[in-house]
């Protein structure tokens, strides 16, 4: 595997469920990034970790729970979602410190559908 | 407060034709900025990028951009659209936050449509 992978691909989940996205970097970053894809919305920051310690939660719903045990890994943990989460849900890393830092690279994203 | 405007929501072009892309922003201090590309069903792909030095950088897939402090703009230019370019298109402005990771701000994006 290359870059950035995302799993699943596609998820389709009721309003009850809980279920998890996952991202894997094969970049050798330290950063890595959950943002937020809606039609006709710019993206959406969500989450950053820096170095498995998370730097930043813009003010998020408590609904998503991220968590990353290596800078390697990095999931959304999902439950009792609203169809107004539908959306594609897109994983980025990046080096940290100096102009790297600022070169972000997207995985293919995960495409959920909350029904 | 940072934004990025792309003005163009949607393009057509004629395959074969030129592409400008235009990119607006409003951040204070000096900008990093990027192009990105997004197919259907994927990810952004980086395209190019600007931190520095000559205002006229060089990309992939044959793509570049000019950045224009006078006009706060970092337009993306090909000479020659194929087919495969068809796609949607984000700029994005770095923006230093005094720490070890700095921010992207995107802007909304321009979808490319290519008439054969």
């Amino acid at each position: 595997e290359t870059g950035v992978t995302q799993t699943p691909r596609h998820l389709v989940m009721g309003m009850t469920n809980k279920k998890s996205l996952k991202c894997e970097q094969h970049l050798g970053h330290n950063a890595m990034y959950w943002y937020k894809q809606s039609a006709k919305k710019p993206l959406e920051l969500m989450f950053v970790y820096n170095f498995k310690e998370q730097t930043e939660n813009n003010s998020v719903p408590s609904r998503f729970s991220p968590e990353c045990p290596n800078s390697s890994h990095l999931f959304l943990h999902l439950h009792t979602l609203q169809p107004e989460d539908s959306a594609l849900y897109l994983c980025a890393s990046s080096q940290v410190g100096g102009f790297s830092s600022y070169e972000q690279y997207f995985g293919p994203g995960t495409r959920l559908t909350v029904t | 407060a940072q934004s990025v405007t792309q003005p163009d929501i949607h393009i057509t072009v004629s395959e074969g034709a030129s592409l400008e892309l235009r990119c607006n922003y409003s951040y204070g201090a000096t900008p990093y900025l990027f192009w990105y590309v997004q197919s259907p069903g994927q990810g952004l792909q980086l395209l190019l990028k600007y931190f520095s030095g000559d205002t006229l950088v060089q990309g992939i897939k044959g793509f570049e951009a000019e950045f224009k402090r006078s006009q706060s703009s970092f337009n993306l230019r090909k000479p020659s659209v194929h087919w495969s370019d068809a796609a949607e298109y984000f700029c994005a402005v770095g923006v230093d936050r005094g720490s070890t990771l700095g921010r992207l701000y995107f802007g909304r994006g321009t979808q490319l449509t290519v008439w054969p």
